[in-house]
């Protein structure tokens, strides 16, 4: 079955490490998304990339980064300059056609140690 | 600025009610609008997608309305089922953005 595969479903992070997310789809979809949750909130959007080799930052870029060398794949990477990194994090795909939904993965927490 | 708000953040009932929950939004230049589910520790479930054209979509016990005019959108459950506690959330994908917002979503109790 198609869909998306975030990993791993939990992750540590150590003072002043960068730790990686990886999202992997295998919708053919083009788009693709990361968000981040917190507790009680909405969806805010840390980056997204509409193509291969090509991203724009949403609205909480700061403290993240992103690469698209492949369809498939978007890993997000959340670096030491992000001060509050604690959250559940969402990466989606969309195929580009406005008569579909986006379609999620299941998510990474994200915890300091 | 492009926002979307939901009211309330957090509805109780007996279950059988049918209940109505409510998104907002400030621009109605829409590609769409989505209504999803996500329970506790999970990611989101698509439940709804009506097209900036439509005026309502229907699924089962679901029932998506969309009015651009006054940037309002109600998902109605008819008949509650504790299994339908949940969060609701709708995002907005903007016509010029090429990105969507979500509300904070509707914490959900049905009570057996």
């Amino acid at each position: 079955d198609g869909g998306i595969t975030q990993s791993p479903k939990y992750l540590f992070r150590k003072e002043g490490q960068n730790v990686t997310l990886s999202c992997e789809q295998n919708l053919n979809h083009d788009a693709m998304y990361w968000y981040r949750q917190d507790p009680g909130q909405g969806l805010r959007l840390i980056y997204y990339s509409q193509i291969v080799n090509d991203f724009q930052k949403g609205d909480i870029a700061e403290g993240y980064s992103v690469s698209r060398e492949k369809k498939e794949s978007f890993p997000l990477t959340v670096t030491s300059a992000q001060k509050n990194p604690t959250a559940f994090y969402l990466c989606a795909s969309f195929k580009g056609d406005f008569n579909q939904p986006q379609h999620f993965g299941d998510g990474t927490r994200l915890s300091i140690l | 600025k492009q926002e979307v708000t939901q009211i309330p953040a957090a509805l109780s009932v007996p279950e059988g009610e049918n209940l109505v929950l409510n998104c907002s939004f400030t621009d109605s230049a829409i590609y769409n609008l989505q209504w999803f589910r996500q329970d506790p520790g999970k990611g989101l479930t698509s439940l709804l997608l009506i097209q900036s054209s439509q005026r309502e979509q229907t699924s089962g016990r679901l029932n998506a309305s969309l009015d651009k005019s006054s940037g309002r959108s109600t998902l109605y459950i008819a008949a509650s089922q504790p299994g339908d506690s949940a969060t609701y959330l709708c995002a907005v994908f903007w016509y010029n953005a090429g990105k969507s917002t979500f509300g904070d979503g509707t914490t959900l109790t049905v009570k057996p």
